[in-house]
C-alpha cells in the first residue's frame, strides 16, 4: 500500500542552523501539507500545497519557514534559522485531489534543536 | 474561532473493556471528521472518517465512531479493547484546506 516517507527520522540541530525536512507524498497525491507537534501538545498545522504554490499557511510559518517541491516526488520543508522552541516532530501529509479530502500522514521527523 | 475539543486527556481501561473517546467541534457547518491513532513514537493512522450519510462509521481495528449533530459530538468507541490499542488518539476537523486536531486522549490498557 502507498505511504507517505519522511527523512531523517530524527535530526539533531544547533540553534541558528538552516535544516531541511524531507517527505515523498504518495505519488498520485496533489495536495501536500506541513505539520507539527510539539511534545505534549497537539498537532498543528503548518503549510498547505497545491499546484507549487502555498494554499493556506498558518501564523507558526513565518518567514524562517519555506516549503518546495524540487522535483516530481519530494516535499521539503525548510527552516531558515532554527531556534530552541522550534523542537518538535514534523509530519508530511498528502491528499489526493478536491474532493478526497482525506490526509495521510508519514511517519515524522523528530527535530531537537539544541 | 473553529475547534475541536477532546475532554479526556488520559483514559485507562482494562483488557476486553468497552472504550468510549469524546470528540466535540465547533464549526458553522458539518466539518469533515477524522480519528486518529498514533502509537509511541509513530506517525498518524487514520482509523475512520464521517464526510456525509450513515452516522455510523466503521473503521479498522475494530473501531466505530458516531456522528451526532445536536451534541456536535463524533465519539469513538470499540466494544473490547486489546492491549495493542494502547495510543494517543486524535480527533480531526477539516477546515478550508487543513485539519485541526483536538488535544488528544492518551488511552492506557491494562491486562
Amino acid at each position: 500500500e502507498p505511504e507517505v516517507t519522511q527523512t531523517p527520522s530524527h535530526q539533531v540541530t544547533q540553534m541558528g542552523q538552516e535544516v531541511i525536512l524531507r517527505c515523498v507524498p504518495i505519488s498520485n497525491h496533489l495536495y501536500f501539507y506541513w505539520y507539527r507537534q510539539i511534545l505534549g501538545q497537539k498537532v498543528e498545522f503548518l503549510v498547505s500545497f497545491y499546484n507549487n504554490e502555498i494554499s493556506e499557511k498558518s501564523e507558526i510559518f513565518d518567514d524562517q519557514f519555506s516549503v518546495e517541491r524540487p522535483d516530481g516526488s519530494n516535499f521539503t520543508l525548510k527552516i531558515r534559522s532554527t531556534k530552541l522552541e522550534d523542537s518538535a516532530m514534523y509530519f508530511c501529509a498528502s491528499r489526493l485531489a478536491l474532493g478526497q479530502e482525506t490526509q495521510y500522514f508519514g511517519p515524522g521527523t523528530r527535530l531537537l534543536v539544541l | 474561532a473553529q475547534s475541536v475539543t477532546q475532554p479526556d486527556i488520559h483514559i485507562t481501561v482494562s483488557e476486553g473493556a468497552s472504550l468510549e473517546l469524546r470528540c466535540n467541534y465547533s464549526y458553522g457547518a458539518t466539518p469533515y471528521l477524522f480519528w486518529y491513532v498514533q502509537s509511541p513514537g509513530q506517525g498518524l493512522q487514520l482509523l475512520l472518517k464521517y464526510f456525509s450519510g450513515d452516522t455510523l462509521v466503521q473503521g479498522i481495528k475494530g473501531f466505530e465512531a458516531e456522528f451526532k449533530r445536536s451534541q456536535s459530538s463524533f465519539n469513538l468507541r470499540k466494544p473490547s479493547v486489546h492491549w495493542s490499542d494502547a495510543a494517543e488518539y486524535f480527533c480531526a476537523a477539516h477546515n478550508t484546506d487543513k485539519l485541526i486536531f483536538g488535544t488528544g486522549t492518551r488511552l492506557q490498557v491494562f491486562p
